[in-house]
């Protein structure tokens, strides 16, 4: 019974390919979130998606495109992937902004690796 | 647009101690701010979060305090034990704006038994 899953876990690859990382929370949450987290440890948010609609989106380079099916899933595919690429990738979910219940749970992260 | 400054980055306590981690936000309309936990290896996990129009909030050996004014928060974590030993992450946003968090840099404790 997972709450956010996330696949894959791990993701090795080499510069110049394109990539996909996948998210799905069972919590019936509307709002869904990509956070990176670098090698310092640093989080900071990508995109975030409220009922498949697109409500945040960080200044990221425009390799990074997100996707939301439906408001279950989240998924982030990245081309043309570079070395400063290589971090975790967090996904998180939370109700809708204002509802009162503001946790956002995160997924177990997929750690990226550029070579 | 936001910025959250957290300190210390490293804490080291004696198991039984009190830590206490510290944070600073800019923008004035920010209305919640949690605090999060993470293991080596693993998750953020929420531990403790607090409103705007809360000053303190207390769960068993964690509490969180706000200053408004003078836009600071704090997590408080009375007898540390060993297992509280993780990094820990404060965090500012404005819950009607997407509820987008800006993250300090976060704080790694330590507890030595």
């Amino acid at each position: 019974d997972t709450a956010v899953s996330q696949t894959p876990k791990y993701l090795v690859t080499q510069m110049g390919n394109d990539k996909s990382i996948k998210c799905e929370q069972n919590l019936g949450h509307d709002t869904m979130y990509w956070y990176k987290q670098d090698s310092k440890k640093f989080l900071k948010i990508m995109f975030s998606y409220n009922n498949k609609e697109l409500i945040i989106n960080e200044t990221v380079p425009n390799r990074f495109s997100p996707k939301s099916p439906d408001k279950a899933h989240l998924n982030l595919h990245i081309n043309s992937l570079e070395l400063g690429d290589s971090a975790v990738y967090f996904c998180a979910s939370s109700l809708v902004p204002g509802t009162g219940i503001d946790e956002q749970y995160f997924g177990p992260g997929t750690r990226l690796t550029v070579t | 647009g936001e910025n959250v400054e957290q300190h210390p980055s490293t804490l080291s306590v004696q198991e039984g101690d009190s830590a206490v981690i510290k944070c600073t936000y800019s923008d004035s309309a920010s209305n919640y701010f949690p605090w999060y936990k993470q293991e080596l290896g693993k998750r953020p996990q929420l531990i403790i979060d607090i409103r705007s129009n809360v000053g303190e909030k207390k769960d068993q050996r964690i509490a969180v305090t706000l200053n408004k004014t003078a836009k600071h928060f704090s997590l408080h974590i009375t007898e540390t034990q060993p297992e509280d030993s993780a990094v820990y992450f404060c965090a500012a946003s404005i819950r009607e704006y997407g509820n987008k968090l800006v993250f300090g840099a976060g704080t790694i404790l330590r507890v030595k038994s």
